[in-house]
């Protein structure tokens, strides 16, 4: 069974910097291109950033380029998000997800989601 | 970035009720889109890719469908457990951009 666990979350101040994991299991992690996506609290979703399976290709939206590097660790099985330089609008529930098999970027599994709280 | 404008923002609905949800895309993306069903304080679950392919376990009364660049979900009888928010989302290029969402609820 595929299972993807978020961890790393909480209150942080604006300007402080929180770093987020997602351990996976149930897959071969190494196979598969990740991703973050995140929703703020009664808002829809937003895709924040991926990468490729073999961290070759990384991607961010506009609105976290520069702050945040997505990375991942194939013998840990895990995915991260450093984000740095936070800001109030970063305040969301930020969900690890997985590619489906291409040719199509489409994400078909995700985690519970930890929520990030950005506020002094 | 492509544009998706999902509509209605919301939608009450009568079990067994007929219900589509569509998304209109900026720019021609092709078949490259994908439908997500989000439940109540749940994680978003991909329903249909490819615009009209069913994803694993997705019962047969979803379906989506494609006129030019807009898409359509359609649920042909509504059950109980289709409650909660439905996502369009582009697969064509970076960013992967997902409409604003439809909320579906019952009357």
């Amino acid at each position: 069974e595929v299972q993807l666990v978020e961890s790393g979350g909480g209150l942080v101040q604006p300007g402080r910097s929180l770093k987020l994991s997602c351990l996976a299991s149930g897959f071969t992690f190494s196979n598969y291109g990740m991703n973050w996506i995140r929703q703020a609290p009664g808002k829809g979703l937003e895709w924040v950033a991926s990468i490729s399976s073999s961290s070759s290709y990384i991607y961010y939206a506009d609105t976290v380029k520069g702050r945040f590097t997505i990375s991942r660790d194939n013998a840990k099985n895990t995915l991260y998000l450093q984000m740095t330089s936070l800001r109030s609008e970063d305040t969301a529930l930020y969900y690890c997800a997985r590619r489906a098999t291409p040719p199509g970027y489409y994400f078909d599994y995700w985690g519970q989601g930890v929520m990030v709280t950005v506020s002094s | 970035d492509i544009q998706m404008t999902q509509s209605p923002a919301s939608l009450s609905a009568s079990l067994e009720e007929i219900v589509t949800i569509t998304c209109q895309a900026s720019q021609d993306i092709g078949n490259w889109l994908a439908w997500y069903q989000q439940k109540p304080g749940k994680s978003p679950q991909l329903l249909i890719y490819d615009a009209t392919s069913l994803a694993d376990g997705v019962p047969s009364r979803f379906s989506g469908s494609r006129s030019g660049t807009q898409y359509s979900l359609k649920i042909s009888r509504l059950q109980v457990e289709d409650i909660g928010s439905y996502y369009c989302q582009q697969a064509h290029s970076n960013p992967r951009t997902f409409g604003g969402g439809t909320k579906l609820e019952l009357k």
